[in-house]
């Protein structure tokens, strides 16, 4: 079990806005970046948003990122087929000396 | 622009102790930066194992720090990672990765099946 909670899936059509939901704890979202990663099949993870709210150089605005609380999300406008895949959420966690914890991932699907 | 790449054997038994290997270029580790393992089990989400600095400094996940050591070898610019008495458990692609504040540059990643 992830200590940083996403829903398993979510969906939508092209061109629609979609939200994923990422839950933590003081620990972790609420005093510490959290980092977005898209994971298309077969590949490794990529930086999406950085800092909470950040995008790396190339990532389309389309992508952005928000925290409230001990929670974030991540929002994707505009829909595209190619935004079908994997999304996890990041931050580093307090407890225990300090350790990376990541959501257990959002399959995002295009229909 | 900076590469990792992950080596090593593609199968353990159980109870042996898996041996990774990231080599970075067009980066010297000894200039800086962070740089560390995760790992995906076949169809799951993603795990911290640890971390190095360029000095040595090590941090590592504390459901697996009784197992893991990970060292840095810059004279070669590479990065090791060690899992003992390991179990199908321990089954999943291992990444390598360049923290900053945060994992901005992956390896591919490297599968590891634990069986006999």
């Amino acid at each position: 079990q992830s200590v940083l909670t996403q829903p398993p899936s979510a969906s939508g059509t092209p061109g629609q806005r979609v939200t994923i939901s990422c839950s933590g704890s003081s620990s972790n979202i609420g005093s510490n970046y959290v980092y977005w990663y898209q994971q298309l099949p077969g590949t490794a993870p990529k930086l999406l948003i950085y800092r909470h709210n950040q995008r790396p150089s190339g990532v389309p605005d389309r992508f952005s990122g928000s925290k409230s609380g001990t929670s974030a999300s991540l929002a994707i406008s505009g829909l595209r087929s190619e935004d079908e895949a994997d999304y996890y959420c990041a931050a580093w966690d307090d407890s225990l000396s300090g350790h990376w914890v990541f959501g257990g991932g959002t399959k995002l699907t295009v229909l | 622009q900076v590469q990792l790449q992950e080596s090593g054997p593609g199968q353990v038994k159980p109870s042996e102790t898996l041996s990774l290997t990231c080599t970075v270029s067009a980066y010297s580790i000894s200039s800086g930066y962070y740089w560390g393992w995760i790992r995906q089990p076949p169809g799951k989400g993603l795990e911290w194992i640890g971390t190095i600095s360029h000095s040595g400094t090590t941090y590592y996940n504390p459901s697996l720090k009784s197992r893991v050591s990970i060292s840095v070898d810059t004279s070669k610019n590479q990065f090791s990672l060690k899992l003992s008495s390991v179990t199908a458990a321990d089954t999943a692609v291992y990444y390598c990765a360049r923290r900053g504040g945060f994992f901005d540059i992956w390896g591919q990643g490297t599968m590891v099946t634990v069986s006999s």
